[in-house]
């Protein structure tokens, strides 16, 4: 069946360093993919997407490639913020069907 | 002006119990889901309705039972709660075609005393 494994957390960095988190997916067909973000006592927020191989996804300094020869849509962004630590979710969906979530990854960002 | 709202925000109550959660949505959207995540923060799909019919029903027991009165409501009534059922319930929307993202409402966290 289809899943979605993302690196495990938490993973802690300095205002302005470099963030990767790594998601990587199993799937027939083609899924589309998404990065979701939940900040404390919240629900979940839409990041970016991509819903074609190659298609590069970007929001708020954050960006996700679709790569479908390594089926993976890791999550990149140059310079990390405060703001930005918080729970984030790699994610798949097919047919217009329900999500299905990594197990998510929590950023604390220190100043 | 919220997109996804979902009350309570919290609930508690005792073992036994027979609660309901409400959802409605006003984005025009005509699926709606229920995901739960439990106390490590994992999203699991429990249902799906398009245009008011079921599409979707993993292995939920029974004592959950969801009701959509109209596409924009999608409310979620739990008979006998057990401590297990203690987590956040999101509720979500989409327009329900490949690729569309989900908009998710705050959450209800349910605990079970």
């Amino acid at each position: 069946g289809n899943s979605v494994t993302q690196m495990e957390g938490p993973v802690t960095l300095s205002e302005e360093a470099f963030l990767t988190i790594n998601c990587t997916y199993t799937a027939t067909g083609y899924p589309s993919l998404f990065w979701y973000v939940q900040y404390p006592g919240e629900g979940l927020q839409l990041l970016l997407k991509a819903t074609k191989a190659d298609d590069k996804g970007s929001n708020k300094g954050f960006e996700a490639t679709y790569r479908k020869e390594t089926t993976s849509f890791h999550l990149e962004k140059g310079s990390v913020q405060v703001s930005d630590s918080a729970v984030y979710f790699c994610a798949l969906e097919q047919a217009g069907t329900a999500l299905i979530f990594g197990k998510g990854t929590t950023l604390s960002v220190s100043s | 002006d919220t997109a996804v709202s979902q009350t309570p925000k919290y609930l508690v109550t005792q073992m036994g119990n027979d609660k309901s959660i409400k959802c409605e949505q006003n984005l025009g959207h005509d699926t709606m889901y229920w995901y739960k995540q439990d106390s490590k923060k994992f999203l699991k799909i429990m249902f799906s309705y398009n245009n008011k019919e079921l599409i979707i029903n993993e292995t939920v027991p029974n004592r959950f039972s969801p009701k959509s009165p109209d596409k924009a409501h999608l409310n979620l009534h739990i008979n006998s709660l057990e401590l297990g059922d203690s987590a956040v319930y999101f509720c979500a929307s989409s327009q329900g075609r490949a690729g569309q993202p989900q908009h998710f409402g705050d959450g209800t966290r349910l605990s079970i005393l």
